[in-house]
């Protein structure tokens, strides 16, 4: 089983739209979670970390769901910006301090 | 906003030939770290670096690859004899270190290898 898991996508919403994103990640030891965002060919950007209460930063939500290893990401009010890669990324109680990536899951927002 | 800077952007070079990939850290931050992408694949770990060594690294990390930080500011990659496989986007971040912070990336060097 892959340690962080995300469907690939491509998500194509129309501008406007609620979009959300998930992810599982095996390691139980897991300590910290991270949604990064990712433009073609540039570096991952953090976007927001993920916090066990849940947290929100303007029109993005992440919950983080402990007992069934689950990670998500809700946009809302979609807009033509947003269309990246989303990446969910874990740090590991494990090892020092290393960031484990998923595959990222690809958004296409349209007019 | 303070940023990680990455030189060069691009490089192309010869199978065989030795490369080295700088970057350069935010000031104040304490670990150092190296990521790589192969296009159309995920970002992947190669190695951490703390307090002048080396903290822990990934099986990518083979003999092949070293890293330093041979001065206050500057952390680099070497690749002694590469390799085809060795294309990709090579990533330095860094952290303060605080277990909850995300790192910052830099903007990266696509290694190209004929």
């Amino acid at each position: 089983r892959k340690e962080v898991e995300q469907d690939p996508g491509p998500f194509n919403v129309p501008e406007g739209a609620t979009v959300a994103f998930n992810c599982t990640y095996s390691n139980s030891a897991s300590q910290s979670f991270f949604w990064y965002r990712q433009d073609c060919r540039k570096e991952p950007k953090l976007l927001m970390s993920v916090y066990s209460s849940g947290n929100e930063d303007g029109r993005f939500t992440a919950q983080l769901n402990r007992a069934s290893q689950y990670i998500s990401l809700l946009i809302r009010d979609s807009k033509l910006s947003d269309s990246a890669t989303y990446l969910c990324v874990v740090k590991f109680d494990t090892g020092f301090q290393k960031l484990v990536f998923g595959t990222g899951t690809r958004l296409l927002v349209s007019p | 906003e303070p940023e990680v800077t990455q030189t060069p952007s691009h490089q192309v070079t010869q199978m065989g030939q030795e490369v080295i990939l700088r970057c350069v850290p935010i000031s104040n931050h304490l670990y150092f770290y190296w990521y790589r992408q192969i296009l159309g694949q995920k970002v992947e770990f190669l190695v951490s670096f703390y307090n002048n060594e080396i903290s822990e690294k990934s099986e990518i990390f083979d003999d092949q690859f070293s890293v330093e930080r041979p001065d206050g500011s500057n952390f680099t990659l070497k690749i002694r004899s590469t390799k085809l496989e060795d294309s990709a986007m090579y990533f330095c971040a860094s952290s303060p270190g605080q277990r909850s912070y995300g790192y910052t990336f830099g903007s990266g060097t696509r290694l190209t290898v004929v």
